[in-house]
């Protein structure tokens, strides 16, 4: 059974940097199609994706927030981890990672499984 | 980056009504389109994948179709548990993007 889990802070404080993990377990990070995503959803807001990695180490991010991301994996803990600075209310919302996988090297599959998400508020 | 329009944004529907959701993108996605339900408090599920391929254990009342730019999921006959909110994303080329969503009110 394929899971992933988030897990993080609940509160961060403005123009402070937040860290989120995703750990993951039933399914290989030496997979080469496979990778994880990170994806938000504020407060009654629609779904954006913020970033995904795959196994060969590449890294894709959100175009306005690329300057703020930065997302990694450490293969030996089964774990993808996201970091986003500068932190502001607007960036208050809940923070899911979910697994995708490549149709071919640039075109992807949708997302098939999530975690339960993390809500973040940011808020001095 | 490639913007997806879904409307309506929201609908009010009866259990045994036909709903249909559109999305369209601001470029052509071929077949590379998503569409997840997402109920509150609960992460997004899909249900279809590039275009029309139903997710397994998704029961075949809903279904997707389009290529290119144009969308649609319908449902056919719709149920209590289908109340939720619906969204598009496009897979086909990074960043990867969703649509504003639908939410699906009971009338």
């Amino acid at each position: 059974q394929v899971t992933l889990k988030e897990s993080g802070p609940v509160l961060v404080k403005p123009t402070e940097t937040l860290t989120v993990t995703c750990t993951v377990s039933g399914f290989s990070f030496n997979n080469p199609k496979m990778g994880v995503a990170w994806i938000r959803q504020p407060p009654g807001k629609a779904l954006e994706w913020l970033a995904h990695i795959f196994s060969s180490d590449e890294k894709s991010y959100n175009t306005s927030l690329k300057s703020r991301l930065t997302i990694s994996k450490d293969t030996s803990k089964s774990q993808v981890v996201l970091i986003m600075t500068n932190m502001h209310p607007v960036d208050t919302a809940t923070y899911y990672c979910a697994r995708i996988s490549l149709f071919t090297v640039t075109i992807f599959n949708a997302f098939d499984v999530w975690g339960q998400g993390t809500l973040v508020t940011v808020s001095s | 980056d490639i913007q997806m329009t879904q409307s309506p944004s929201s609908l009010s529907a009866g259990v045994g009504d036909r709903v249909t959701i559109s999305c369209r993108a601001s470029q052509t996605i071929s077949k590379f389109l998503n569409w997840y339900q997402q109920k509150p408090g609960r992460a997004p599920k899909v249900l279809i994948s590039a275009a029309s391929s139903l997710q397994s254990g998704v029961p075949s009342r809903f279904s997707g179709s389009g290529s290119g730019t144009d969308f649609t999921l319908t449902i056919t006959s719709l149920q209590p548990e289908d109340f939720a909110t619906y969204y598009c994303q496009q897979s086909y080329s990074t960043p990867l993007t969703f649509g504003g969503g639908t939410r699906v009110e009971i009338k």
